[in-house]
């Protein structure tokens, strides 16, 4: 089955820094890469993601880039803010039919003022 | 439109006792699932449903039982509760086919002792 590797498990910026967490998986048939933030106490929420025929998406100071050869993927944050303090979640599945996702360990990003 | 609804938000139980955490969705969302969310391992699945009448096996099933008679609810059953479970448990869903964004509930905190 798939599994998801996710790096670094703690990441410390200063505001106005860019943050960069990065995630490889297993399975190689693995085509959605979405990423999730969950505020302390809150549910995850999805920020953005990513399918296997992109390279790279954008969304305002959030992206995300994917190298397939390499089977990873990574989430930058530009222009840091301190309301991106928060723990992102990576994850991968097999879209388009079953949509079971498989969870990096997460990162906690503190973004210090 | 309530989305994803858990109850209970808390819950505490005592070794060897049994409980179901309920989850409901509005959305007419086919797929379905459960997740566990334990300090530094990110969101385990623990059982999913790809429609009424039809769930499988996560990555942590063992000690949890599920069951999807309709769309709307996909309850999780604690047959016999151990201090291992001690977590918080999210349940997600989303349209199997053709969108694969996740909609979480705000989560069940469990304590067994």
């Amino acid at each position: 089955g798939e599994n998801v590797e996710q790096h670094p498990s703690t990441l410390s910026v200063q505001e106005g820094d860019s943050a960069v967490i990065k995630c490889t998986y297993s399975d190689s048939a693995s085509n959605y890469f979405p990423w999730y933030k969950q505020e302390l106490g809150k549910r995850p929420q999805l920020i953005i993601d990513i399918r296997s025929n992109v390279g790279e998406k954008k969304d305002q100071r959030i992206a995300v880039t994917l190298n397939k050869t390499a089977k990873h993927f990574s989430l930058h944050i530009t222009e840091t803010q301190p309301e991106d303090s928060a723990v992102y979640f990576c994850a991968a599945s097999l879209s388009g039919g079953y949509n079971k996702l498989i969870f990096g360990a997460g990162t906690r990003l503190a973004v210090h003022p | 439109n309530a989305g994803v609804t858990q109850t209970p938000k808390f819950q505490v139980l005592k070794t060897g006792q049994s409980m179901t955490l309920q989850c409901a969705q509005d959305m007419n969302h086919e797929y379905m699932s459960w997740y566990r969310q334990d300090p530094g391992m990110g969101l385990r699945l623990i059982h999913y449903s790809v429609g009424a009448g039809i769930t499988d096996q996560g990555e942590v099933p063992n000690g949890y039982n599920v069951s999807r008679s309709t769309t709307e609810d996909f309850p999780l059953r604690l047959l016999s509760a151990a201090p291992s479970q001690t977590s918080v448990y999210f349940c997600a869903s989303s349209r199997a086919l053709g969108e694969t964004k996740a909609f979480f509930g705000q989560g069940t905190r469990l304590t067994v002792v």
